[in-house]
């Protein structure tokens, strides 16, 4: 079973700043926090990963709380575009074990 | 772009036939993956490889089998496909150093 929690959809107005949100309260202190969307059919897209800094790259910014039990993934000018499936995944960085997808958010964009 | 193709695209079989799907990369990456997805269930890993010949089962690899003879080439087989395994399935290949896994463009399977 996916080890995070996440709310099934969220709705967020074109231009406006998307905060979606992910619980991962039994993680480990090995295990990184990872971001994946998925648009319509297509195969899913990495966005972000962190361990207990927060991080930004050009798509989004990953904040994760000081006891790393939730994380919010921050889109801050989202457009239609962004619709999608968010997925947030805890897994460690190194080894076999392989990314355990759950349910994700359905972000909606609307204009 | 990591080098990752997917075939075949779409294919419709009937049950009881097999059914081989192949994902081949051209960047030499150790881990791969396959996935299904579905309706209401989101992905489900189905099989993984962590190198030639080095497979393990995932959460839904009942009725799938897999072999990787050469680091290129990931293959999964439905020996004898029912309708419960129309799907769309997707490979995947891990990226060392950052951990991210890449996706292909998935194949779509009916089966009858």
């Amino acid at each position: 079973d996916a080890k995070t929690t996440q709310p099934p959809s969220m709705d967020c107005a074109e231009g406006r700043a998307a905060n979606l949100p992910c619980n991962h309260s039994t993680i480990s202190g090995n295990e990184y926090v990872y971001w994946y969307r998925q648009i319509h059919s297509q195969g899913p897209q990495y966005i972000i990963h962190g361990l207990k800094n927060n991080e930004t790259n050009e798509m989004a910014s990953l904040i994760i709380t000081e006891d790393r039990k939730s994380s919010t993934l921050i889109l801050p000018h989202a457009t239609l575009r962004d619709t999608a499936v968010y997925y947030c995944i805890v897994r460690a960085f190194s080894g076999n074990t392989p990314l355990v997808f759950g349910k994700g958010t359905r972000l909606s964009v609307i204009a | 772009d990591a080098g990752i193709t997917q075939s075949p695209r779409h294919k419709v079989t009937e049950t009881g036939t097999p059914v081989t799907l192949r994902c081949h990369q051209t960047e030499n990456h150790r881990y791969m993956y396959w996935y299904r997805q579905d309706p209401g269930h989101g992905l489900r890993l189905i099989h993984y490889s962590y190198g030639v010949k080095d497979t393990d089962k995932g959460e839904v690899s009942d009725g799938y089998s897999v072999s990787r003879s050469k680091t290129e080439d990931f293959l999964l087989t439905l020996e004898s496909a029912t309708s419960s395994q129309t799907s769309v399935y997707f490979c995947a290949i891990r990226i060392a150093g950052t951990g991210e896994l890449f996706f292909g463009e998935g194949s779509r399977l009916t089966v009858l």
